[in-house]
């Protein structure tokens, strides 16, 4: 079972749809997480840091749940450049510091 | 501006060559890492460096070396290239291991064929 697992999609929605993304870990020792956008044949950015008291960030909520050990992004109002993958990236600190990857959930969104 | 470079963007290359992928980055960062990104199994690390003359293997080191021998500089080597290695590399770093907020900032990728 992969550390950081997400759904790979893609999901694909009309403009101005409201989707959610799904990331689940497996490692309690987990302390930090964030999403990342990457798009097309382009480098991983940074998109927000997630917190525990979850946060939003325009049209982007990200929110933890530690107890059942997922976390999520949610967009609302979808626009056509929100097109991407979204990675779910955890931190953890167990004897070393290690940041792990979700391979991605691919979005389209379409006019 | 800081930035992270990476060159060559694009390499092909024949099984059993040396090859060697740069990486500078000018944001001053102790923290420098390599991965590679195959389709379904996102960013996995090769190796990192916590700073000058600090080396460290990830999940996927094996045929691959690093060497740190200034702040700037993270080169990555295929000491012998196999088929198996074909795949986009990413050159990253970061601020500090120790805050929560730890940003990677990621260089543009490097995609390397191995024929």
């Amino acid at each position: 079972r992969k550390e950081v697992e997400q759904d790979p999609g893609p999901f694909n929605v009309p403009e101005g749809a409201t989707v959610a993304f799904n990331c689940t870990y497996s490692n309690s020792a987990s302390q930090s997480f964030f999403w990342y956008r990457q798009d097309c044949r382009k480098e991983p950015k940074l998109l927000m840091s997630v917190y525990s008291s979850g946060n939003e960030d325009g049209r982007f909520t990200a929110q933890l749940n530690r107890a059942s050990q997922y976390i999520s992004l949610l967009i609302r109002d979808s626009k056509l450049s929100d097109s991407a993958t979204y990675l779910c990236v955890v931190n953890k600190r167990t004897g070393g510091f290690k940041t792990i990857f979700g391979a991605g959930t691919r979005l389209f969104v379409k006019a | 501006d800081a930035e992270i470079t990476q060159s060559p963007r694009h390499k092909i290359t024949e099984t059993g060559r040396q090859v060697t992928l740069a990486c500078h980055q000018t944001w001053n960062h102790n923290n420098m890492f390599w991965y590679r990104q195959d389709l379904g199994h996102g960013l996995r690390l090769i190796h990192y460096s916590y700073g000058v003359h600090d080396t460290n293997k990830g999940e996927v080191s094996d045929g691959y070396s690093v060497s740190r021998s200034n702040t700037e500089d993270l080169p990555l080597t295929l000491e012998s290239a196999a088929s198996s290695q074909t795949s986009v590399y990413f050159c990253a770093s970061s601020e500090t291991v120790a805050a929560s907020y730890n940003e990677q900032f990621f260089g543009p990728g490097t995609r390397l064929t191995v024929l």
